[in-house]
């Protein structure tokens, strides 16, 4: 069963405006972190935000800000007044710690964004 | 700011031949990773070191795959034979300990093609 689901393979936004990209996660592991990168076209992953399963409040780091629904095992990225430059291919992750786990990172197929001037 | 180095970026090699891959994490990082990523797919893991000990190589192929890390520090992954199908992107990360606050960083990753 895949662990990590992005069903939005492409997204576009108008420059300025906000952007919503869909994450869904499937774990029986209570302990667990998820994150969110981004990969422009030269092809480094570049870390943008975490959130842990045991974390209160949506994390938030700048433009960038996670919508965190643990009943429903979401974990929405919202990007706020989009820019040029955040155009790129987006992956949300997914880490187990339980029991059995190595802690590595399980990655879903990604997300395309596309920012329109 | 300290980063995951690694090289080549790029390399172009044909099928039989063995390619191999360096990377160098971030000072302190005790856990280091080396992931695949197929074009239009997310990075898959290959194996998993803490410190010199690999902790997970499930999904390394061992026939013609191996990876080192001597001193816990920097590390090596080696294709040999190369095939077709391993075209992709090879991204290294590394991150302080593998808990589930932990951050992997990762470098900008080698793109091999095999022809």
């Amino acid at each position: 069963a895949q662990k990590i689901t992005q069903t939005q393979p492409g997204m576009f936004v108008q420059e300025k405006e906000a952007v919503t990209l869909d994450c869904t996660y499937d774990t029986s592991d209570p302990s667990y972190g998820l994150f969110w990168y981004k990969q422009p076209s030269s092809g480094e992953m570049i870390f943008l935000i975490y959130q842990g399963s045991y974390d209160q409040q949506n994390a938030t780091e700048g433009r960038y800000s996670l919508n965190f629904q643990k009943a429903r095992k979401s974990a929405n990225l919202v990007i706020s007044a989009s820019q040029l430059g955040d155009s790129a291919m987006y992956f949300c992750a997914m880490r187990e710690v339980g029991s059995g786990n190595t802690g590595k990172l399980i990655f879903g197929q990604g997300t395309t964004l596309q920012v329109k001037p | 700011e300290a980063e995951v180095a690694q090289s080549p970026r790029y390399k172009i090699t044909e099928k039989s031949q063995a390619v191999a891959f360096w990377c160098d994490p971030i000072s302190g990082h005790a856990t280091l990773y080396w992931y695949r990523q197929i074009l239009g797919q997310g990075p898959e893991l290959l194996v998993q070191f803490q410190d010199e000990s690999v902790v997970d190589d499930s999904q390394l192929p061992k026939d013609r795959f191996s990876a080192e890390r001597l001193k816990g520090v920097d590390s090596t992954l080696k294709i040999q034979p190369a095939e077709l199908g391993d075209s992709a992107m090879y991204l290294c990360a590394s991150g302080r300990r593998a808990g589930r606050t932990d951050t992997q960083y990762f470098g900008p990753g080698t793109r091999l093609t095999v022809l």
